[in-house]
């Protein structure tokens, strides 16, 4: 079975800091990752993936994603947050060839001005 | 907007009522997904088809079912409901199954039991 960890229920940061937003998984055989972002009131929006290739991805809106295999993370990154970066995100993972999307519990991001 | 569109956005039904949710996934996309998104239970996955067929089963009750039809569109249908079922439900698509393409969200059905 596979499974997502978002330790932080919450992350703060001022507009203009880097953020990250921490994820780990745990899944058997090679692992398909992802980041959505949920804003109030509206659904999930797709931020970037993580399939093979280079570690670090690059997605929507200046966002970024580093793999690493070895400690089986997935944490998102901004060099420099704005205020409308302030919603809920979302890790999630995918089994290679499966077809269940098992998302992490969330982690709300504040970006103050 | 990502391409997936849900009917209806929001629904206040009573407890014991039955209600159907539906979905239109973006063009092209063959699978469906359906999740229920709660406060206290997070974001589970309940099932997906794939062309008609269904293909994964996830936390999905017994008084809840789906279906997809020929022209791919998708029903979630919820019966006998209780309290704890209000929830935003979410039908998700994408272009096939077990391969890495992206899942794209509709905005979801609320749903309210009362």
């Amino acid at each position: 079975a596979q499974s997502v960890a978002q330790p932080e229920d919450q992350v703060n940061v001022a507009e203009g800091n880097p953020l990250t937003v921490k994820c780990t998984y745990s899944v058997s055989g090679n692992p398909y990752l992802f980041w959505y972002v949920q804003y109030p009131n509206r659904g999930l929006q797709f931020l970037l993936k993580y399939i093979t290739g280079d570690n670090l991805v690059k997605g929507s809106y200046g966002f970024e994603a580093e793999f690493n295999k070895s400690q089986t993370s997935f944490h998102l990154k901004k060099p420099s947050a704005l205020v409308s970066d302030s919603a809920l995100y979302f890790c999630a993972v995918k089994r290679e060839y499966g077809n269940k999307l098992v998302f992490g519990a969330g982690t709300i991001l504040r970006v103050k001005s | 907007d990502s391409g997936v569109t849900q009917t209806p956005k929001h629904l206040i039904t009573a407890t014991g009522q039955r209600v159907t949710l539906r979905c239109s996934p973006r063009s092209g996309d063959l699978s469906v997904y359906w999740y229920q998104q709660s406060l206290d239970q997070g974001l589970q996955f309940l099932i997906q088809y794939y062309n008609g067929e269904e293909r994964a089963k996830g936390n999905i009750l017994e008084r809840f079912s789906a279906q997809q039809f020929p022209d791919l569109h998708s029903e979630l249908n919820l019966s006998s409901l209780e309290l704890g079922d209000s929830a935003l439900y979410f039908c998700a698509s994408s272009v096939d199954s077990g391969r890495p393409s992206t899942i794209y969200f509709g905005e979801g059905s609320w749903l309210t039991v009362v």
